[in-house]
């Protein structure tokens, strides 16, 4: 089975400056990732989905990127908010198989 | 409003006992997926359904089944043969577009 691993340290960051948490995956290379939210107590957020044939993807102050060289995700929050503090989730799965891998998450911390 | 509810949000159980823990949803989603969250680790799949009538284990499917009898209700029982239920539970639906809608979850303990 895919093994996706996310930064396990905490992010703590200033508001304003820019976010980047990273997900690495194992054994083989998804037709799909994927970005949830998740606030404590509460189930995850979907946020955005990067196919592996795309490099980038945006959506307001979030941005994907997909390197299938590196094996890796990169996840950019910009402009970052206290509001954008909670863990975000990366997940796997391939085309036709809608089995989710999840990574442990990262947790982000946003200081005003 | 369209979502998916579960309930109870907090479940109590005692050694030995079976509990039911219930999702519903009304996107008119055919997939629904059960997850556990323990801390520091990732949503573990434990069952699936791709349809009304259906359903594939997970990655961690002993000591727990489901039933899938209608489009919007896909109950999990904890059954007693799971020796460590104490965990977070998550319900969701996918959409044609692959995300995934989660419930708000139910904490479960075993007192």
């Amino acid at each position: 089975s895919q093994k996706i691993e996310q930064n396990s340290e905490a992010l703590n960051i200033q508001e304003g400056k820019t976010a980047t948490l990273t997900c690495n995956y194992t054994n083989y290379s998804p037709a799909y990732l994927q970005w949830y939210r998740q606030d404590p107590g509460r189930g995850p957020v979907f946020l955005l989905l990067i196919r592996e044939n795309e490099k980038e993807k945006r959506k307001e102050r979030l941005k994907v990127t997909f390197d299938t060289t590196l094996k890796q995700s990169l996840f950019h929050i910009t402009a970052s908010q206290p509001a954008d503090s909670a863990t975000y989730l990366c997940a796997s799965h391939q085309a036709n198989d809608y089995k989710l891998s999840f990574g442990a998450g990262t947790t982000v911390t946003v200081r005003a | 409003d369209g979502g998916i509810t579960q309930s109870p949000k907090y479940l109590f159980r005692k050694e030995g006992q079976n509990v039911t823990l219930s999702c519903e949803q009304n996107l008119n989603h055919d997939a629904m997926y059960w997850y556990r969250q323990d801390p520091g680790q990732g949503l573990r799949l434990i069952y699936y359904s791709q349809i009304v009538n259906d359903f594939q284990k997970g990655d961690i499917a002993e000591g727990y089944s489901v039933s899938r009898e209608k489009k919007e209700s896909f109950p999990l029982t904890v059954t007693s043969a799971q020796k460590n239920p104490t965990a977070f539970y998550l319900c969701a639906s996918r959409t044609g577009y692959n995300e995934q809608f989660f419930g708000p979850g139910t904490r479960l303990t075993v007192l």
